[in-house]
């Protein structure tokens, strides 16, 4: 029930296209949603982040959408460039049981996008 | 500099030595964590740690040992236990709530 279900594991586009990732779960008590973006040999960056009460957030070219009832959240990629060519990883939060403030993450599998000039 | 650091960026070790992997950050967070990446299988929770002098395992815990003496240190041991140590290692802190994660450049171990 923690986990998060990513697709696809790779893709690729044309550049100026849309690059749609897909992100899955089933824990109603995830409560924050991360997208990150990863290049090689590097560690992952937050990219961009929504909380269950928000349908969508828009962040320059990156969009996240948010469905609470099918348990489902996108990250849309508009006009996507060569320099967008890196792996993303969506994640969910939920708290510690117990109660407490604290919590943590739990990662998708990743996406390996390439956008072709 | 506010920002994760982990040294070193690539090490080289003989099976069975146990070899420490350091991380240190200053963004005065509570929490810290540590991942291991394998190609394919995106980010597995190694330990974690929300508060100084307590650890909590992740789900692949066997074969690594931590310590958090100091809120601004988390070092990992990877031990002759661990049967498959060669990984991109990924250190991570956040605050306590666990929301926004930032990581560090991370280490690449390989064991031969």
């Amino acid at each position: 029930q923690q986990q998060v279900k990513q697709s696809p594991q790779s893709l690729i586009v044309q550049k100026g296209g849309i690059s749609i990732i897909n992100c899955a779960y089933e824990n109603t008590a995830f409560d924050y949603f991360p997208w990150y973006q990863q290049f090689p040999g590097k560690g992952p960056a937050l990219l961009i982040a929504i909380r269950p009460d928000v349908s969508e957030k828009k962040e320059g070219r990156f969009t996240i959408s948010f469905n609470k009832s099918a348990k489902q959240f996108s990250l849309h990629i508009m006009d996507s460039q060569p320099g967008d060519s890196a792996t993303y990883f969506c994640a969910a939060r939920a708290a510690n049981a117990g109660g407490t403030s604290y919590g943590k993450l739990t990662f998708g599998q990743g996406t390996i996008l390439t956008v072709h000039p | 500099d506010g920002g994760i650091t982990q040294s070193p960026k690539y090490l080289f070790r003989k099976e069975g030595q146990n070899v420490t992997l350091s991380c240190e950050q200053n963004l005065n967070h509570d929490a810290m964590y540590w991942y291991r990446q394998d190609p394919g299988q995106g980010l597995r929770l190694i330990y974690y740690s929300q508060i100084v002098n307590d650890f909590q395992k992740g789900d692949i815990a066997e074969g690594y040992s931590v310590s958090r003496e100091k809120k601004e240190s988390f070092p990992l041991t990877v031990t002759s236990a661990q049967k498959n140590p060669t990984a991109f290692y990924l250190c991570a802190s956040s605050y306590a709530s666990g929301y926004e994660q930032y990581f560090g450049p991370g280490t690449r171990l390989t064991v031969t």
